[in-house]
């Protein structure tokens, strides 16, 4: 069945630095994607999405890239800061029209003062 | 500013007990869905309706019903409580989207945290 994965459960970065967090997807005609971000004890928040005649979208401090070559997304944060902290996890939306998102399992983001 | 409010941030209720989750966009969006997340299952459909009164089953709908009277309001349902019902239970919503069909981003109320006992 299709699934969203992402590649590594938890990140840990220095403050300042850029963080990376990827994602896999696996049905090739999905046409849109998002990135939401969860923090602890709190419902998903939107960051940034993307559709799929696109290959780099940018927002505030956050860049989406997609790699439809090898379904492949990322999310790029630039200049991490502890309030990144959460658990970021993408959505794709599959070529069905109802309106339902597959998402992943989630990353958990980590950021060391 | 979009706004999906849920009734409840925590709950506590005993087995057996009938429990009422309450879900309310002010974004005038036909979709809404009801999902629970737990750890290391990630989100899990529950139920969603893309129109007043319209339901449909998602992944795990066994042991909860919804109700969609109002297009604001989106109700989820437990008849008997059980303890494998305790989680995090988020509800969301989306426009129709564009032409064709296509859907649109999800928006995320807080959640509510259920506990059964």
């Amino acid at each position: 069945g299709e699934s969203v994965g992402l590649h590594l459960p938890t990140l840990s970065v220095q403050e300042g630095d850029n963080s990376i967090i990827n994602c896999a997807y696996s049905n090739s005609a999905s046409d849109y994607f998002i990135w939401y971000k969860q923090e602890s004890g709190k419902g998903p928040q939107f960051i940034i999405d993307i559709r799929s005649n696109m290959d780099k979208r940018q927002g505030q401090r956050v860049t989406v890239l997609l790699n439809k070559t090898v379904k492949h997304l990322s999310l790029q944060i630039a200049a991490t800061q502890p309030g990144d902290s959460a658990v970021y996890f993408c959505a794709e939306n599959p070529p069905s029209n109802t309106g339902k998102l597959i998402f992943g399992q989630g990353t958990t983001l980590q950021v060391k003062p | 500013d979009v706004k999906v409010t849920q009734s409840s941030r925590y709950l506590v209720k005993r087995t057996g007990e009938k429990v009422f989750l309450e879900c309310v966009q002010d974004m005038d969006h036909e979709n809404m869905f009801w999902y629970r997340q737990d750890p290391g299952l990630g989100l899990r459909l529950i139920y969603f309706s893309y129109d007043v009164k319209m339901k449909e089953k998602g992944d795990i709908p066994e042991g909860y019903s919804v109700s969609r009277e109002k297009k604001e309001r989106f109700s989820l349902i437990l008849e008997s409580a059980s303890t494998n019902q305790t989680s995090m239970y988020l509800c969301a919503s989306s426009s129709r989207g564009g032409s064709g069909g296509s859907t649109d981003t999800q928006y995320f109320g807080p959640g509510t945290r259920l506990t059964v006992l």
